[in-house]
């Protein structure tokens, strides 16, 4: 069954360092997602994705944030200048033309130290 | 503001119960609600919603929606141990761009004992 992959499962990194966070979507899906969820909180969007630009985006997703598929497989989510409360688990999400269900990759968990 | 309330937060039952989960909702421009499990990690889909009164059923697992009271319930019968896990309630609202983002409640922790 086709999924969503995300690389690395597990990033460490130091405040202020850049951060790329990677995703390959499900391969017929054209729209494009990203979440995340702090320990213990809710799941919260950040952006979506569709024909190259940013369809739609939340509060959160400001100018420190940005995305691109830099192809036709992969979707990155780059943090400029990470700050601690970036810790966080990072989903990666698609959805097909159709149906518009949104299906989940594993996750990248960040940690800013 | 888009609001997704789930409860009960926390449920705790035995195997072979049968358990009532739900999500009340409040959207502007509603398209559809969808159900997810997460056990360790990601969110798995389990149901996308978008009509009042048309129940969805896989297995032992179904939910139905109510577009007039705003809510949805998720229904678990004969639970089992692996039944174990949050689920998730979120909600897509129609922006016009295509790609909406969803809006999730905090998730219901069901923990089934042998």
């Amino acid at each position: 069954e086709p999924e969503v992959t995300q690389t690395p499962s597990h990033q460490v990194t130091q405040m202020g360092q850049e951060v790329i966070l990677r995703c390959v979507p499900i391969s017929n899906h054209l729209y494009f997602y990203w979440y995340r969820q702090i320990l213990g909180q809710k799941v919260e969007f950040l952006v979506s994705f569709y024909n190259n630009e940013i369809s739609e985006k939340s509060e959160i997703f400001d100018d420190q944030f940005s995305v691109e598929r830099p192809d036709g497989s992969n979707f990155t989510l780059k943090i400029r200048s990470t700050k601690l409360e970036d810790s966080a688990m990072y989903f990666c999400a698609s959805s097909d033309l159709i149906a518009y269900e949104q299906y989940f990759g594993p996750g990248t968990r960040l940690t800013v130290t | 503001e888009d609001k997704v309330v789930q409860s009960p937060l926390s449920l705790v039952v035995h195997e072979g119960d049968t358990v009532t989960l739900n999500c009340s909702y409040e959207v502007t421009n509603f398209r559809s609600l969808l159900w997810y499990k997460q056990e360790k990690k990601a969110p798995t889909f389990l149901f996308m919603l978008t009509s009042s009164g048309i129940e969805k059923k896989s297995g032992r697992l179904s939910s139905i929606l109510d577009k007039k009271e705003l809510f949805s319930i998720l229904n678990i019968t004969a639970t089992q141990t692996g039944d174990s896990a949050i689920y998730l309630c979120a909600v897509e609202a129609l922006s016009g761009g295509g790609a909406d983002g969803l809006t999730f409640g905090k998730g219901t922790h069901l923990i089934i004992q042998p």
